[in-house]
């Protein structure tokens, strides 16, 4: 039962362009989502993160748009860079109560950046 | 800040025999977090700490699995009676406690590999 799902492999994409990363989810208690970076042999690193009350958060270079109705977010990196080339996972997590640690992930998506 | 710090970073062992990890979280944080990943899957949750207790264990986690966390400080999660299906990333991650929204920090993980 896969609660969180990156349905993309990999995705590849030219330096400067925009790189849209997708996610979809199916339980209705998630209302945390995050997105990490992972670079081989380390491990992931926290990107941005959204809660289902907005629909948008932006930091620099990345935004994070949620479309609750659909149970889907999305991740845009705009310009890419060689140096966004890595692994990214969606995440969620039902944030209330103690268990906003507690997080499903996605299978990942390989992000590639050409120059 | 010395991140999330885990040891050994590999360890290979054969089939039925114990193995422990250890991972020493970011000082003042006082929730960790255990997660597996094996190859093409996201990382999945096995069992979180906060402080010395510990409040969630995944079913992921049989009985051959054993983690605590003395003293509220470095935890260690212990495989008995490893099997091949055991050969994964395990991750460790910590984040402070009652900081809704605050995301996880994880360490570069230990490999394990049983043959």
């Amino acid at each position: 039962d896969q609660q969180v799902k990156q349905n993309s492999p990999s995705l590849s994409v030219q330096e400067g362009r925009i790189s849209i990363l997708n996610c979809d989810y199916t339980n209705s208690m998630f209302d945390y989502f995050l997105w990490y970076k992972k670079y081989p042999a380390e491990g992931p690193t926290f990107l941005i993160s959204i809660s289902s009350i907005k629909d948008k958060n932006e930091d620099g270079r990345f935004t994070v748009f949620l479309n609750k109705s659909a149970k889907h977010l999305s991740l845009h990196i705009v310009p890419s860079q060689p140096g966004d080339s890595a692994v990214y996972f969606c995440a969620a997590s039902h944030a209330g109560g103690t268990s906003y640690g507690k997080l499903t992930f996605g299978q990942g998506t390989i992000l590639t950046v050409h120059p | 800040d010395t991140g999330v710090s885990q040891n050994p970073r590999h360890k290979i062992t054969k089939r039925g025999q114990n193995v422990t990890f250890r991972c020493d979280p970011i000082s003042e944080h006082n929730r960790l977090y255990w997660y597996r990943q094996t190859l093409g899957q996201g990382p999945e949750f096995l069992t979180y700490f906060q402080n010395e207790a510990q409040l969630e264990k995944s079913r992921l986690l049989s009985d051959r699995f054993s983690a605590e966390r003395p003293k509220g400080s470095f935890s260690t999660l212990e495989i008995q009676r490893t099997e091949q299906g055991d050969s994964a990333m395990y991750l460790c991650a910590s984040s402070p406690a009652g900081t809704w929204g605050s995301p996880l920090h994880f360490g570069n993980g230990t490999r394990l590999t049983v043959t």
